[in-house]
């Protein structure tokens, strides 16, 4: 069957550390990956998007890397703060005009 | 612009009752999504609209039923109410970014409680 895992639900980490989520999926081919930040009580809010002909994407804190062949996409939050305390979803863009597929999601807490 | 707005924020209904969940955005996007979001089941996709006229169901459509009213509106609807519907209901356009990379835009939820 076709799954999309996200590799804990739950990482704690120490300010200044840094934090790196893990998504895995099976059976898919997706063109995209994105991943999205969700505040508790508030709708997810995309952060970055890697196309499969990319091997990584940063921006500013914020670095997603895509392994094709691994079926693989790693998020790292560098310099961590508690203010990035958050959940973080990643999404597989499979078909144009459909839905994104999503992972349940990893909920990270970064202690000062 | 507002984004994706969403009404009611918060529903309590009883086995049985029925509501509409209300959606708008004004983005002038093409596709919009509804999703439950459970804990431990992630987002889970109920129906969604390519376009204005279309609507096709998703990985849990049964018990709801849609609407794309116009291309800024998407409505889900609960005919009968069951505890089992008791969850988080986000909805989402589809749209570009200004650097041409299409993502979805979500709406701030509403938490329904079925007694």
């Amino acid at each position: 069957s076709q799954k999309i895992e996200q590799n804990s639900e739950a990482l704690n980490i120490q300010e200044g550390k840094t934090a790196t989520l893990t998504c895995n999926y099976t059976n898919y081919s997706p063109a995209y990956l994105q991943w999205y930040r969700q505040d508790p009580g508030r709708g997810p809010v995309f952060l970055l998007l890697i196309r499969e002909n990319e091997k990584e994407k940063r921006k500013e804190r914020l670095k997603v890397t895509f392994d094709t062949t691994l079926k693989q996409s790693l998020f790292h939050i560098t310099a961590s703060q508690p203010a990035d305390s958050a959940t973080y979803l990643c999404a597989l863009d499979i078909q144009a005009g459909t839905a994104l597929i999503f992972g349940k999601g990893t909920t990270l807490s970064v202690s000062s | 612009n507002a984004g994706v707005t969403q009404t009611p924020k918060f529903q309590v209904l009883k086995t049985g009752q029925s509501m509409t969940l209300q959606c708008a955005q004004d983005m002038n996007h093409n596709s919009m999504y509804w999703y439950r979001q459970d804990p431990g089941m992630g987002l889970r996709l109920i129906y969604y609209s390519a376009s204005e006229g279309t609507t096709d169901k998703g990985e849990v459509p049964n018990g709801y039923n849609v609407s794309r009213l116009n291309k800024r509106e998407f409505s889900l609807r609960l005919e009968s109410a069951a505890p089992s519907q008791t969850s988080v209901y986000f909805c989402a356009s589809r749209g570009l970014r200004h650097n041409g990379q299409k993502t979805q835009y979500f709406g701030p939820g509403t938490r329904l409680l079925v007694l």
